[in-house]
């Protein structure tokens, strides 16, 4: 069975400064994984996504994920945070049976962004 | 365009009642999923439709816990003789197509409160 673990439940970084949002996964298959965040009072949006393709993934905003097979890790990055980043972010496996691409999240990080 | 709507977007519900929760997906997507999202917690699958199939039901807590999609589009979640172990975000999603490669596209949620 596929899961994901979010190694930190929150983290604080000053405006500017580099933001690391770590997440491990566990699959038997080869498997698609995503980063979604999630702005308070607002829906859940895609981030970026990996498909077995380029394993350095770049998404919207500015943020990267490189996927790495040998430390099963996907971690999530930023070069400088902006204050509008601040929000809960989720990393997320496809699982892979039935492939009806249902969704299993991560227990999910608070980005927090100081001025 | 428009995207996924839900309503109502909150539901106060005495224990006992029974409530439905709607979902509208984006016109022309046939995957259709819900998830329960616990406070602090990151979303759990419920339940898949594929047009008005419910393909997998496995995530759906008990038997009081029904959803419908009768005509391929709008979905319901009904959950009877509600519980306070049922207070949540119930978030709706859908895609293009079944399996992963298709991005799921969220709605705002519906937060339920059970007193």
């Amino acid at each position: 069975a596929q899961s994901v673990t979010q190694l930190d439940s929150h983290v604080s970084v000053s405006e500017g400064t580099p933001v690391l949002l770590r997440c491990n996964y566990s699959s038997s298959y080869s498997p698609s994984l995503f980063w979604y965040v999630q702005h308070p009072n607002k829906g859940l949006q895609l981030l970026l996504k990996y498909t077995s393709a380029a394993t350095l993934v770049k998404g919207i905003n500015g943020f990267e994920a490189e996927f790495k097979k040998s430390e099963t890790s996907f971690h999530l990055t930023k070069p400088s945070a902006h204050m509008s980043d601040a929000a809960e972010y989720f990393c997320v496996v496809s699982a892979a049976s039935g492939n009806t691409g249902k969704l299993i999240f991560g227990q999910g990080t608070t980005l927090q962004v100081k001025p | 365009g428009a995207g996924v709507s839900q309503s109502p977007r909150y539901k106060v519900a005495k224990r006992g009642q029974d409530v439905a929760l709607r979902c509208d997906p984006i016109s022309g997507h046939v995957s259709l999923f819900w998830y329960q999202q616990a406070l602090g917690q990151g979303p759990e699958f419920l339940t898949y439709f594929q047009n008005e199939a419910q393909l997998d039901k496995s995530g759906l807590p008990s038997d009081r816990f029904f959803a419908e999609r009768p005509e391929g589009s709008v979905s319901t979640l009904k959950i009877q003789r509600t519980q306070q172990e049922d207070s949540a975000v119930y978030l709706c999603a859908s895609s293009l197509g079944p399996g992963r490669p298709y991005e799921q596209y969220f709605g705002p949620g519906t937060r339920l409160t059970v007193t």
